[in-house]
């Protein structure tokens, strides 16, 4: 298995909603990612995981709230999130923090 | 603050053209070069990592060059095919741990 699995695809919620964004993987890869991508504009980084272990929180508001129960599993939870949130959620893993990213092909995220 | 530069935003060419596209990158701190080819509606899909200066990789009709002394890379395509086209990202790797990404070259390949 070479992929990275996201779900859902496409979500919709409304700004008192909570709802989670999932990330598996079962290439054994150490580090995992959340990135976020908006129309025309590159991918920013969120926060990194290495060794299940939270390394990197690109001064994420609160409402985003990573979680990475086991090494083949990140989630994303979202709650009371604003319309300026709507993107698309982009997630990746690595064998190690310098190699090159596998990624997810996201979840378009709406919020109304 | 980190910033990586792509140049052209876009890029049409016919089939069968070669074209290249520059990414610009600090020098500073440098580690490493990525390099991800984005088809529409699909994942982005890894083309290269390069480390070193003077670095040159390739994949079939694709190649890239890294210069870390000024801070760019090449990307090279010979004889472009339609299923070539996609968004093609760059992003760059220092010291702190962060892969830094451009706002892509889009390229369009025209039969």
């Amino acid at each position: 298995d070479t992929e990275v699995t996201q779900t859902p695809k496409h979500l919709v919620m409304g700004m008192t909603n909570k709802k989670s964004l999932k990330c598996e993987q079962h290439m054994g890869h150490r580090a995992m990612y959340w990135y976020k991508q908006k129309a025309k504009k590159p991918p920013e980084l969120m926060f990194v995981y290495s060794y299940e272990k939270l390394s990197i929180n690109e001064s994420v508001p609160s409402r985003f709230s990573p979680e990475c129960p086991n090494s083949s599993l990140l989630n994303l939870h979202l709650h009371a999130l604003q319309p300026e949130d709507s993107a698309l959620y982009l997630c990746a893993s690595s064998q190690d923090l310098n190699g090159g990213y596998t990624f997810g092909s996201g979840t378009r995220l709406t919020v109304v | 603050i980190l910033n990586v530069e792509q140049s052209p935003q876009s890029l049409h060419v016919q089939e069968g053209d070669s074209t290249n596209f520059t990414c610009s990158f600090p020098s500073s701190n440098f580690y490493a070069l990525h390099w991800y080819r984005w088809e529409t509606a699909k994942s982005p899909e890894a083309l290269f990592v390069m480390t070193l200066n003077g670095d040159e990789k390739k994949k079939g009709r694709i190649s890239a060059t890294l210069n870390t002394k000024e801070g760019y890379s090449y990307l090279y395509i010979k004889g472009s095919q339609p299923e070539d086209s996609a968004t093609y990202l760059c992003a760059s790797f220092h010291n702190t741990d962060k892969l830094i990404f451009g706002t892509g070259t889009r390229l369009q390949v025209f039969p």
